[in-house]
């Protein structure tokens, strides 16, 4: 079946830094979620990406779909202390079906 | 719109009971699903539905799992003869879906339940 993989696993960076996280699936999605769970909350819906080569912005988040629609990356520029959580994505590869999620990054920001 | 609401937000039983767990979702989503997930991994897809039409479950879903969705509104999950590779956070989420690509998911803030 499908399989969605992120890396890394963990991230620490210094608040300020960069982080990027990355997503691959073994199949061609037809779209991609991105999704961010504060440590204790539930997954809070970030973006979907439908196009190949889609890059979307949201403030310091870039979020782009490869050509190929099987792999995504996150990126946030400057981190700050409120971006800590785990950021999940979750691909699709039939229309209206099912989504399969990896199993995260986790960010921690150091002040 | 309160958003998905699921109850019990904790529930403790020991091995070999049966429990039920329910989700409420947003009033006008028509697509609810199920998930499970443990500490360290994302969440897991145990079955979803389209109004009251169960469309899929997971293959790794073993027949002590039922789930219904009745008249489309709420849906109950149950699992029968509790194991202790059961214990885990039970999500719902919810979305309303119109077209061809998925639209977002709002989640509920689960029920984590815990084996003895």
């Amino acid at each position: 079946g499908q399989q969605v993989m992120q890396i890394p696993q963990y991230q620490h960076v210094q608040e300020g830094e960069d982080f990027t996280t990355y997503c691959n699936s073994s199949t061609t999605l037809s779209n991609i979620q991105w999704y961010k769970q504060r440590p204790g909350g539930h997954p809070v819906f970030l973006i979907q990406l439908v196009k190949s080569g889609e890059v979307k912005k949201q403030k310091r988040l870039t979020f782009q779909f490869g050509e190929a629609k099987k792999n995504s990356s996150l990126h946030i520029t400057a981190t700050q202390t409120t971006d800590v959580g785990t950021y999940f994505c979750a691909g699709t590869n039939t229309n209206a079906g099912k989504s399969t999620f990896g199993d995260g990054t986790t960010l921690t920001v150091k002040p | 719109d309160t958003g998905v609401s699921q109850n019990p937000r904790h529930k403790i039983t020991k091995r070999g009971q049966n429990v039920t767990f329910r989700c409420d979702p947003i009033s006008e989503h028509n697509r609810l699903y199920w998930y499970r997930q443990t500490l360290g991994q994302g969440p897991e897809f145990l079955t979803y539905f389209q109004n009251e039409a169960q469309l899929e479950k997971s293959r790794l879903l073993s027949d002590r799992f039922s789930a219904e969705r009745p008249k489309g509104s709420f849906s109950t999950l149950e699992i029968q003869r509790t194991e202790q590779g059961d214990s885990a956070m039970y999500l719902c989420a919810s979305s309303f879906e119109q077209g061809v690509d998925n639209q977002p998911q709002h989640f509920g803030d689960g029920t984590r339940l815990s084996i003895l």
